[in-house]
Protein backbone atom coordinates (compact mmCIF):
# COMPACT_ATOMS: atom_id res chain seq x y z
CA UNK A 1 0.00 0.00 0.00
CA UNK A 2 0.91 3.34 -0.68
CA UNK A 3 2.30 6.12 2.13
CA UNK A 4 4.59 6.37 4.43
CA UNK A 5 6.84 3.87 6.51
CA UNK A 6 8.79 4.69 10.07
CA UNK A 7 10.87 3.09 11.59
CA UNK A 8 10.83 1.98 14.71
CA UNK A 9 7.39 2.09 15.87
CA UNK A 10 9.16 2.17 19.70
CA UNK A 11 12.68 2.99 21.28
CA UNK A 12 13.33 3.61 24.50
CA UNK A 13 16.99 5.82 25.15
CA UNK A 14 18.82 6.57 27.54
CA UNK A 15 20.04 10.30 28.05
CA UNK A 16 22.90 10.78 25.93
CA UNK A 17 22.24 8.34 23.54
CA UNK A 18 21.32 8.66 19.93
CA UNK A 19 19.71 7.20 16.97
CA UNK A 20 18.21 8.04 14.03
CA UNK A 21 14.52 7.81 12.91
CA UNK A 22 13.62 6.40 9.26
CA UNK A 23 11.15 7.32 7.53
CA UNK A 24 10.24 6.80 3.65
CA UNK A 25 7.51 7.27 0.99
CA UNK A 26 6.45 5.81 -1.97
CA UNK A 27 4.36 8.54 -3.36
CA UNK A 28 6.55 10.71 -5.55
CA UNK A 29 6.14 13.74 -3.07
CA UNK A 30 8.45 16.05 -2.81
CA UNK A 31 7.93 17.95 0.28
CA UNK A 32 8.21 15.66 4.10
CA UNK A 33 8.59 17.08 7.41
CA UNK A 34 8.67 15.81 10.75
CA UNK A 35 6.83 16.62 13.57
CA UNK A 36 6.47 15.46 17.23
CA UNK A 37 3.10 15.21 19.39
CA UNK A 38 3.09 15.68 22.90
CA UNK A 39 0.21 15.86 25.54
CA UNK A 40 -1.28 19.13 25.27
CA UNK A 41 1.44 20.68 22.86
CA UNK A 42 -0.82 19.70 19.43
CA UNK A 43 1.60 19.01 16.65
CA UNK A 44 4.93 21.20 16.28
CA UNK A 45 7.53 20.77 13.30
CA UNK A 46 10.72 20.21 14.06
CA UNK A 47 11.67 20.00 10.16
CA UNK A 48 11.21 19.95 6.95
CA UNK A 49 12.17 19.35 3.52
CA UNK A 50 10.61 21.62 0.36
CA UNK A 51 12.21 18.72 -1.79
CA UNK A 52 15.11 16.68 -2.34
CA UNK A 53 18.23 18.20 -1.35
CA UNK A 54 16.93 20.81 1.18
CA UNK A 55 16.27 21.12 4.75
CA UNK A 56 15.08 23.96 6.83
CA UNK A 57 14.08 24.13 10.42
CA UNK A 58 11.27 24.24 11.74
CA UNK A 59 9.44 25.40 15.38
CA UNK A 60 10.95 23.20 17.34
CA UNK A 61 14.57 22.03 15.94
CA UNK A 62 16.87 22.36 18.91
CA UNK A 63 18.61 18.66 19.75
CA UNK A 64 17.68 17.17 16.02
CA UNK A 65 19.00 17.33 12.85
CA UNK A 66 17.82 15.74 9.61
CA UNK A 67 18.80 14.29 6.24
CA UNK A 68 16.98 14.03 2.81
CA UNK A 69 18.93 11.19 1.92
CA UNK A 70 16.48 10.98 -1.49
CA UNK A 71 13.07 11.88 -2.86
CA UNK A 72 11.94 9.02 -0.63
CA UNK A 73 13.92 9.54 2.54
CA UNK A 74 14.25 11.43 5.11
CA UNK A 75 15.63 10.72 8.63
CA UNK A 76 15.63 12.42 11.76
CA UNK A 77 19.23 11.89 14.41
CA UNK A 78 18.72 12.31 17.96
CA UNK A 79 22.25 12.91 18.40
CA UNK A 80 22.26 13.24 22.50
CA UNK A 81 19.02 12.12 23.97
CA UNK A 82 17.28 14.02 26.17
CA UNK A 83 14.32 13.42 28.52
CA UNK A 84 12.13 16.26 26.91
CA UNK A 85 12.78 14.55 23.90
CA UNK A 86 10.68 11.95 25.16
CA UNK A 87 7.57 12.45 22.56
CA UNK A 88 5.22 10.70 19.51
CA UNK A 89 7.50 11.47 16.44
CA UNK A 90 5.29 11.84 12.99
CA UNK A 91 6.90 11.84 9.29
CA UNK A 92 4.70 13.50 6.45
CA UNK A 93 4.87 14.06 3.00
CA UNK A 94 2.78 16.44 0.98
CA UNK A 95 2.27 17.06 -2.71
CA UNK A 96 -0.19 19.80 -2.12
CA UNK A 97 -3.72 17.74 -1.90
CA UNK A 98 -2.78 17.16 2.05
CA UNK A 99 -0.68 15.46 4.11
CA UNK A 100 -0.23 11.48 4.39
CA UNK A 101 1.71 10.89 7.45
CA UNK A 102 3.37 7.74 9.01
CA UNK A 103 1.86 5.39 11.67
CA UNK A 104 4.49 7.74 14.29
CA UNK A 105 7.52 6.36 16.71
CA UNK A 106 7.18 6.51 20.66
CA UNK A 107 10.27 7.63 21.48
CA UNK A 108 11.33 7.43 25.79
CA UNK A 109 13.71 8.99 27.18
CA UNK A 110 14.85 8.05 30.13
CA UNK B 1 0.37 35.47 12.93
CA UNK B 2 -1.61 32.50 11.42
CA UNK B 3 -2.86 29.99 13.74
CA UNK B 4 -6.19 27.76 14.35
CA UNK B 5 -8.29 27.74 17.26
CA UNK B 6 -10.92 24.69 18.19
CA UNK B 7 -13.12 24.02 20.58
CA UNK B 8 -11.66 22.38 23.57
CA UNK B 9 -12.42 18.83 24.40
CA UNK B 10 -13.13 15.93 24.86
CA UNK B 11 -16.50 15.95 24.09
CA UNK B 12 -18.34 12.67 24.57
CA UNK B 13 -21.52 12.13 22.64
CA UNK B 14 -23.99 9.38 22.61
CA UNK B 15 -24.37 7.46 19.24
CA UNK B 16 -26.82 8.77 16.47
CA UNK B 17 -26.22 12.34 18.24
CA UNK B 18 -25.25 15.21 15.95
CA UNK B 19 -21.80 16.56 16.33
CA UNK B 20 -20.36 20.19 15.98
CA UNK B 21 -16.66 20.92 16.39
CA UNK B 22 -15.82 24.14 15.79
CA UNK B 23 -12.55 25.76 14.10
CA UNK B 24 -11.31 29.47 13.58
CA UNK B 25 -8.52 30.10 11.67
CA UNK B 26 -6.34 33.68 11.55
CA UNK B 27 -4.23 33.69 8.30
CA UNK B 28 -3.09 36.66 5.61
CA UNK B 29 -3.45 35.06 2.20
CA UNK B 30 -6.50 32.97 1.47
CA UNK B 31 -5.38 29.20 2.93
CA UNK B 32 -7.12 25.71 2.05
CA UNK B 33 -8.11 24.12 5.21
CA UNK B 34 -8.64 20.59 6.25
CA UNK B 35 -9.79 18.12 9.07
CA UNK B 36 -7.22 15.47 10.25
CA UNK B 37 -8.41 12.77 12.59
CA UNK B 38 -6.68 10.51 14.35
CA UNK B 39 -7.16 7.20 15.46
CA UNK B 40 -5.64 5.65 18.84
CA UNK B 41 -2.19 4.80 18.18
CA UNK B 42 -2.31 6.11 14.78
CA UNK B 43 -1.11 9.26 12.90
CA UNK B 44 -3.00 11.50 11.68
CA UNK B 45 -5.30 10.87 8.34
CA UNK B 46 -6.75 13.71 6.11
CA UNK B 47 -10.75 13.92 6.57
CA UNK B 48 -11.79 16.18 4.10
CA UNK B 49 -10.65 19.74 3.06
CA UNK B 50 -11.88 22.94 0.85
CA UNK B 51 -9.41 25.12 -1.28
CA UNK B 52 -11.67 28.23 -1.84
CA UNK B 53 -14.35 30.24 0.49
CA UNK B 54 -17.79 28.92 0.24
CA UNK B 55 -16.28 25.27 -0.71
CA UNK B 56 -17.92 22.08 1.44
CA UNK B 57 -15.42 19.40 2.25
CA UNK B 58 -16.90 16.26 3.01
CA UNK B 59 -16.20 12.79 3.64
CA UNK B 60 -17.81 9.14 5.89
CA UNK B 61 -20.80 11.28 6.62
CA UNK B 62 -18.77 14.65 8.01
CA UNK B 63 -18.73 17.67 6.44
CA UNK B 64 -17.61 21.23 7.06
CA UNK B 65 -17.92 24.87 4.80
CA UNK B 66 -15.35 26.86 4.19
CA UNK B 67 -16.66 30.51 5.40
CA UNK B 68 -14.66 33.21 4.81
CA UNK B 69 -16.53 35.83 6.31
CA UNK B 70 -16.55 34.72 9.44
CA UNK B 71 -12.95 32.50 9.46
CA UNK B 72 -14.41 29.40 10.24
CA UNK B 73 -14.10 25.65 9.33
CA UNK B 74 -16.98 23.99 11.49
CA UNK B 75 -16.66 20.03 11.45
CA UNK B 76 -20.35 18.49 11.44
CA UNK B 77 -21.79 14.73 11.34
CA UNK B 78 -25.56 13.95 11.00
CA UNK B 79 -25.05 10.82 13.48
CA UNK B 80 -22.22 9.50 15.36
CA UNK B 81 -21.16 5.97 15.72
CA UNK B 82 -19.06 4.31 18.31
CA UNK B 83 -15.97 4.34 15.90
CA UNK B 84 -15.66 7.64 14.81
CA UNK B 85 -14.19 8.65 18.54
CA UNK B 86 -10.72 9.96 17.80
CA UNK B 87 -9.07 12.96 17.84
CA UNK B 88 -9.87 15.86 15.21
CA UNK B 89 -7.37 18.50 14.10
CA UNK B 90 -8.48 21.31 12.09
CA UNK B 91 -5.16 22.35 9.95
CA UNK B 92 -4.92 25.47 7.52
CA UNK B 93 -2.19 25.75 4.46
CA UNK B 94 -0.19 28.30 3.10
CA UNK B 95 1.54 28.59 0.05
CA UNK B 96 5.08 30.00 1.19
CA UNK B 97 8.28 28.50 0.08
CA UNK B 98 6.32 24.99 1.04
CA UNK B 99 3.16 23.78 1.69
CA UNK B 100 3.34 25.56 5.07
CA UNK B 101 0.55 23.61 7.70
CA UNK B 102 -0.76 25.09 10.92
CA UNK B 103 -2.19 22.75 13.02
CA UNK B 104 -4.86 23.67 15.84
CA UNK B 105 -4.53 21.77 19.27
CA UNK B 106 -6.81 18.87 18.15
CA UNK B 107 -10.48 17.99 20.18
CA UNK B 108 -10.84 14.56 21.28
CA UNK B 109 -14.85 12.85 21.11
CA UNK B 110 -15.47 9.99 22.59
CA UNK B 111 -18.81 8.64 21.37
CA UNK B 112 -20.67 6.10 23.80
CA UNK B 113 -22.77 3.27 22.54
Amino acid sequence: NAGVTQTPKFQVLKTGQSMTLQCAQDMNHNSMYWYRQDPGMGLRLIYYSASEGTTDKGEVPNGYNVSRLNKREFSLRLESAAPSQTSVYFCASNQGRGYTFGSGTRLTVV
Amino acid sequence: GNSVTQMEGPVTLSEEAFLTINCTYTATGYPSLFWYVQYPGEGLQLLLKATKADDKGSNKGFEATYRKETTSFHLEKGSVQVSDSAVYFCALSLKTSYDKVIFGPGTSLSVIP
